[in-house]
């Protein structure tokens, strides 16, 4: 059973261009998770959804940040018009639908905006 | 709302040594609490986590940490650090979602240093 999969590991963008950042879970899972880690900061919430419904935005920024998760195929979290700002680890973790179990995570995106 | 403080952004032992790594925690619900590890450039790897039952509880590579009600705390320790343990190690506390354990909140993390 392959773990939390992020593509891709690195990735570069010029300021306003776009950043798609994927998470494809464990197989099973159905929740999931993005979270923003800045540099010698600790790892903050950004969005919890399941399948098709987005359960919990309150970390996202107002503008730019959008995420989805769609019925078929791995969650998205996409980053429009990217600033220098935006350069951080991206991770995504993933649960099943049960209660009391664990999230696993991804090994991260770090997105480098020049 | 729930928050996390890790006290001290580096701590640096002596490999043998007993590695302390301080959490305390605030919650209005009782809390689930995690501590992960993250190894340069790698995602997280939970070491051990409290949910309900016996506050002492035991992770992997050696580690343990023991949740105190009264203190608000959840310390990680090892009795002997190894070389192998030098990495950073964050504390997280869970709001929850009917149980759900993805929802974290993270301390700034702990950088710990294994001196030969």
């Amino acid at each position: 059973n392959a773990g939390v999969m992020q593509n891709p590991r690195h990735l570069v963008r010029r300021r306003g261009q776009e950043a798609r950042l994927r998470c494809s879970p464990m197989k099973g899972h159905s929740h999931v998770y993005w979270y923003r880690q800045l540099p010698e900061e600790g790892l903050k919430f950004m969005v919890y959804l399941q399948k098709e419904n987005i359960i919990d935005e309150s970390g996202m920024p107002k503008e730019r940040f959008s995420a989805e998760f769609p019925k078929e195929g791995p969650s998205i979290l996409r980053i429009q018009q990217v600033v220098r700002g935006d350069s951080a680890a991206y991770f995504c973790a993933s649960s099943p639908p049960q209660k009391n179990t664990e999230a696993f995570f991804g090994q991260g995106t770090r997105l480098t905006v020049v | 709302a729930q928050s996390v403080t890790q006290l001290g952004s580096h701590v640096s032992v002596s490999e043998g040594a007993l590695v302390l790594l301080r959490c305390n925690y605030s919650s209005s619900v009782p809390p689930y609490l995690f501590w992960y590890v993250q190894y340069p450039n790698q995602g997280l790897q939970l070491l051990l986590k409290y949910t309900t039952g016996a506050t002492l509880v035991k992770g992997i590579n050696g580690f343990e940490a023991e949740f105190k009600k009264s203190e608000t705390s959840f310390h990680l320790t090892k009795p002997s650090a190894h070389m192998s343990d030098a990495a950073e190690y964050f504390c997280a506390v869970s709001e929850g979602y009917g149980g759900s354990q993805g929802n974290l909140i993270f301390g700034k993390g702990t950088k710990l240093s294994v001196k030969p």
